[in-house]
């Protein structure tokens, strides 16, 4: 049960846009597509941003999305706006029915 | 709407044992299955178990497999985390977490505010 590998920092401008990574094996983000993105701002709990790889709950902004090639996940910040400052967290179904999650990417707006 | 509250947490010394709850409501809460995930101080989440809606089936990550036990009591709307042998790595945030899915850990899709276990003597 090894976590899922992200950058630990990924920084960007207001307006820009960025893209997190997080890779996974073929026993996890590779065979399913039950992976998760979650934003976690300072002393709060985490909040689910994608599901199911590409899929926005409601409420959250079209600015953020997700996407999967072979054994890594990706999530995009679209117009980057100083309130997406926060921690993102990736998850991920395993084949031994767990949940692995990301080390964590800090976002920084410039 | 959707209400997870944790409860149970506190100061406990290495070799002890402590039990928290989540109480559910807002949602039918025997329909879903249930998480329990943790945060060190300054460290990312850790996830740490599930139980699936009907109780058939639980899984735990290596961390804490022989130590924790997820259970739940669908009449009572309540998640619970039995912890023992507690070590002062466990000292954590704890979360309880509501899947998406009934039998599959899909998303996390609402979170309690977590309950707070010391680990120290």
């Amino acid at each position: 049960q090894s976590a899922l590998t992200q950058p630990a920092s990924v920084s960007g401008s207001p307006g820009q846009s960025i893209t997190i990574s997080c890779t996974g094996t073929s026993s996890d983000v590779g065979v399913y597509n039950f992976v998760s993105w979650y934003q976690q701002h300072p002393g709060k709990a985490p909040k689910l941003m994608i599901f199911d790889v590409s899929n926005r709950p409601s409420g959250v902004s079209d600015r953020f999305s997700g996407s999967k090639s072979a054994n890594t996940a990706s999530l995009t910040i679209s117009g980057l706006q100083a309130e997406d400052e926060a921690d993102y967290y990736c998850s991920s179904y395993t084949t031994s029915s767990t949940v692995v999650f990301g080390g964590g990417t800090k976002v920084t707006v410039l | 709407q959707v209400q997870l509250v944790e409860s149970g947490g506190g100061v406990v010394q290495p070799g002890r044992s402590l039990r928290l709850a989540c109480a559910a409501s807002g949602f039918s809460f025997s329909s879903y299955g249930m998480h329990w995930v943790r945060q060190a101080p300054g460290k990312g989440l850790e996830w740490l178990a599930v139980i699936w809606y009907d109780v058939s089936s639980k899984y735990y990550a290596d961390s804490v497999k022989g130590r924790f036990t997820i259970s739940r009591d669908n009449s009572k709307n309540t998640l619970y985390l039995q912890m023992s042998s507690l070590r002062a790595e466990d000292t954590a945030v704890y979360y309880c977490a509501r899947d998406r899915r009934r039998d599959q850990a899909s998303a996390l899709w609402h979170w309690g505010q977590g309950t707070l276990v010391t680990v120290s003597s």
